[in-house]
């Protein structure tokens, strides 16, 4: 049963405009939240995360939004640029100390110049 | 970037045969993990490890079995390769998360394996 799920497969975006990337959780035991970007061929890299006591993190273009209650998180790039355009994955752990991550399906996001 | 490399990068066998897949990582990080990412799944855990010959299953692990001898290298082993082992594979590492600090995974550039 998928834990994390990113229920948007794909998402299209003007240059310029804001994307927002959604994701839901079931596991109320999930302390931290991460986002991730991926390049054809190339593993995912690390982007962007948030630890279950906080609501917001912003760094540069990329902000991510945390709602506890609703089991949701967002990630908001502002500006959209073409290079943007990768399958984003929601990720979360449960806090032990394996530091084990559950991860979405991932989302296509295109940035169209 | 963290130095992770797995090899070999691309592998086709035939079903029924032993594969094993190396992850190298010049990190010294405690943690490593062993991912497949398929279609309609995103990426889900095999196996993982934390610290040298200390392993544990995660989620996908049935068909799968890992060794760590050194702390820079994690195998994972097919031992009769099966068509559902089609799959990109992702070696992760990650430091050893303490107190409130947490850290994330780096990913290798993965092995691309076709079972036939």
């Amino acid at each position: 049963d998928q834990q994390v799920k990113q229920n948007s497969p794909s998402l299209s975006v003007q240059e310029g405009r804001i994307s927002i990337l959604n994701c839901d959780y079931t596991n109320s035991m999930f302390d931290y939240f991460l986002w991730y970007k991926k390049y054809p061929a190339e593993g995912p890299t690390f982007l962007i995360s948030i630890s279950s006591i906080k609501d917001k993190n912003e760094d540069g273009r990329f902000t991510v939004f945390l709602n506890k209650s609703a089991k949701h998180l967002s990630l908001h790039i502002v500006p959209s640029q073409p290079g943007d355009s990768a399958v984003y994955f929601c990720a979360a752990r449960t806090g032990t100390g394996a530091n084990n991550l559950f991860f979405g399906t991932g989302t296509r996001l295109t940035v169209i110049p | 970037d963290a130095g992770i490399t797995q090899s070999p990068r691309h592998k086709v066998t035939e079903t029924g045969t032993p594969v094993t897949l190396r992850c190298h990582q010049t990190e010294n990080h405690r943690y490593m993990y062993w991912y497949r990412q398929d279609p309609g799944h995103g990426l889900r855990l095999i196996h993982y490890s934390y610290g040298v010959k200390d392993t544990d299953k995660g989620e996908v692990s049935d068909g799968y079995s890992v060794s760590r001898s050194k702390t820079e290298d994690f195998l994972l082993t097919l031992e009769s390769a099966t068509s559902s082992q089609t799959s990109v594979y992702f070696c992760a590492i990650s430091g050893r998360a303490s107190g409130n600090s947490y850290n994330e995974q780096f990913f290798g550039p993965g092995t691309r394996l076709t079972v036939l």
